[in-house]
């Protein structure tokens, strides 16, 4: 099975701020990576496919990047309707897999 | 808008099977991958497997001796189940969508989840 590693496993940010969120692949996926956020007793929502195209009706304010294994999710002026949990996949193999989770929360 | 909804006992006793059915509306059921995930504290989210052109599965290995995913295409639904549970298996299932594209695979289309507990 591919291994997803995310970090930090949470990170505390005010209104505004520019969050960075990484995930490295224990072994080269190409892009096959996504980004989806979750809310308390929601589904996961998708955000980021192909590891930086932005998914319909998601602010622009989320950005995608990738280098080697190791990917990047930037929420570039944090709102307050984006305080979740934000979760890497790879959709190179299966088991297809996901990251532990990245929490948001507000300072 | 493709709605997907699980359904199912929210209480399983250990030992026992564990049956969830997926509801897909404002869609066909052809032509994508119906996958089952589960999300509990202990492991996050999990891929449990996927059915696809209307019988070809694909299942995580940790769990294909005891996973059956199926599709009824008469009624747009595909169902899970889960055999000799354990409190392990206590967990959210959401049934998902996921679509293959030229760039990979996305899970674009979620049901809200279900809570299943299993407990005597």
């Amino acid at each position: 099975d591919i291994q997803m590693t995310q970090s930090p496993s949470s990170l505390s940010a005010s209104v505004g701020d520019r969050v960075t969120i990484t995930c490295r692949a224990s072994q080269s996926i190409s892009s096959y990576l996504n980004w989806y956020q979750q809310k308390p007793g929601k589904a996961p929502k998708l955000l980021i496919y192909a590891a930086s195209s932005l998914q319909g009706g998601v602010p622009s304010r989320f950005s995608g990047s990738a280098s080697g294994t190791d990917f990047t999710l930037t929420i570039s002026s944090l709102q307050p309707e984006d305080f979740a949990t934000y979760y890497c996949q790879q959709s190179y193999s299966t088991p297809r897999t996901f990251g532990q989770g990245t929490k948001v929360e507000i300072k | 808008q493709v709605q997907l909804q699980e359904s199912g006992p929210g209480l399983v006793k250990p030992s026992e099977t564990l049956s969830l059915t997926c509801t897909v509306s404002g869609g066909s059921i052809t032509n994508y991958f119906w996958t089952w995930i589960r999300q509990s504290p202990g492991k996050g989210l999990e891929w449990i497997g996927y059915i696809y052109n209307i019988g070809s599965t694909n299942y995580n290995p940790s769990l294909k001796s005891r996973v059956t995913i199926l599709v009824d295409k008469s009624k747009n639904q595909f169902s899970l189940e889960m055999s000799s549970v354990t409190a392990a298996d206590t967990a959210v299932y959401y049934c998902a969508r996921e679509a293959k594209y030229d760039y990979g695979f996305e899970f674009d289309y979620w049901g809200q989840g279900t809570l299943v507990t299993v407990s005597s």
